[in-house]
C-alpha cells in the first residue's frame, strides 16, 4: 500500500522569505506521479505543482519548486518570495501508474505567511 | 470552463438522520472521486467512479454510505443513518482518464455537521 507522510503539521514564514515543506512517501511502484495541492481557508483545493517520477529534473512553477529525491522517496516543496495569499493547507499526494488513478494524500501542512 | 460543482455547501443534521450530497464534475471528465476530509486530516478516498462504474469503494462504509453515478455524469453520495463521526467535509473531484496525468479538480466541498 502507498503511504504519504507530512511531518510538519504547522509552519510559518515571513512575507518575502522562503519556506520548504517536507513530504516522504512509500511505494513499491517504479512509475508514479507526485503532487502538491493547496487548500486555502474555506476554498477549494487546487494543484500547485506536479512531478513525474521518471523525470530527473525537478519541477518548477513560478515561485514554487520541488526537490524530488527518488531514492530517498522524498518530495519537498519550496516556496520562494512567500506572499500572504500562500497561507493555506498544503497536501502532498501520490498517484501510482498501476493503481487506477487513485490518489493518496498526506495529512497536510498548515502554512501561515506573516506580514 | 466550469469547475466541479457541489451542493449543498453546508448541512447540519442530527445523528441517525440521512443526508445526500450532489456533485457535477467538469464536462468530459470520466473519473469522479468522493473524498472525506475530517478536520486536521488529509482527504480520504471513499469511492472512485470511471464513467458510471465503480473502480474502488474499499473504504466506503457500505452499511451507511452509498453513492451512484447514473449516466456517467453527476453523482450523489448518501449517508443513512448518520453518526457523529461522519462530521467532515465531503469533497468531490474529477479528472480526465488520459491526458494530463490524472490531475484532480476539486469542488468546494460539502461541510457536514452531525449533532
Amino acid at each position: 500500500a502507498q503511504t504519504v507522510t507530512q511531518s510538519q503539521p504547522e509552519m510559518s514564514v515571513q512575507e518575502a522569505e522562503t519556506v520548504t515543506l517536507s513530504c516522504t512517501y512509500d511505494t513499491s511502484e517504479s512509475n508514479y506521479y507526485l503532487f502538491w495541492y493547496k487548500q486555502p481557508p474555506s476554498r477549494q483545493m487546487i494543484l500547485v505543482i506536479r512531478q513525474e517520477a521518471y523525470k530527473q529534473q525537478n519541477a518548477t512553477e513560478n515561485r514554487f519548486s520541488v526537490n524530488f529525491q527518488k531514492a530517498a522517496k522524498s518530495f519537498s516543496l519550496k516556496i520562494s518570495d512567500s506572499q500572504l495569499g500562500d497561507t493555506a493547507m498544503y497536501f502532498c499526494a501520490f498517484m501510482g501508474s498501476n493503481t487506477g488513478n487513485q490518489f493518496y494524500f498526506g495529512t497536510g501542512t498548515s502554512l501561515t505567511v506573516i506580514p | 470552463e466550469a469547475g466541479v460543482a457541489q451542493s449543498p455547501r453546508y448541512k447540519i443534521i442530527e445523528k441517525r438522520q440521512s443526508v445526500a450530497f450532489w456533485c457535477n464534475p467538469i464536462s468530459g471528465h470520466a473519473t469522479l472521486y468522493w473524498y472525506q476530509q475530517i478536520l486536521g486530516q488529509g482527504p480520504k478516498l471513499l469511492i472512485q467512479f470511471q464513467n458510471n462504474g465503480v473502480v474502488d469503494d474499499s473504504q466506503l462504509p457500505k452499511d451507511r454510505f452509498s453513492a451512484e453515478r447514473l449516466k456517467g455524469v453527476d453523482s450523489t453520495l448518501k449517508i443513512q443513518p448518520a453518526k457523529l463521526e461522519d462530521s467532515a467535509v465531503y469533497l468531490c473531484a474529477s479528472s480526465l482518464s488520459r491526458g494530463r496525468f490524472g490531475e484532480l479538480f476539486f469542488g468546494e466541498g460539502s461541510r457536514l455537521t452531525v449533532l
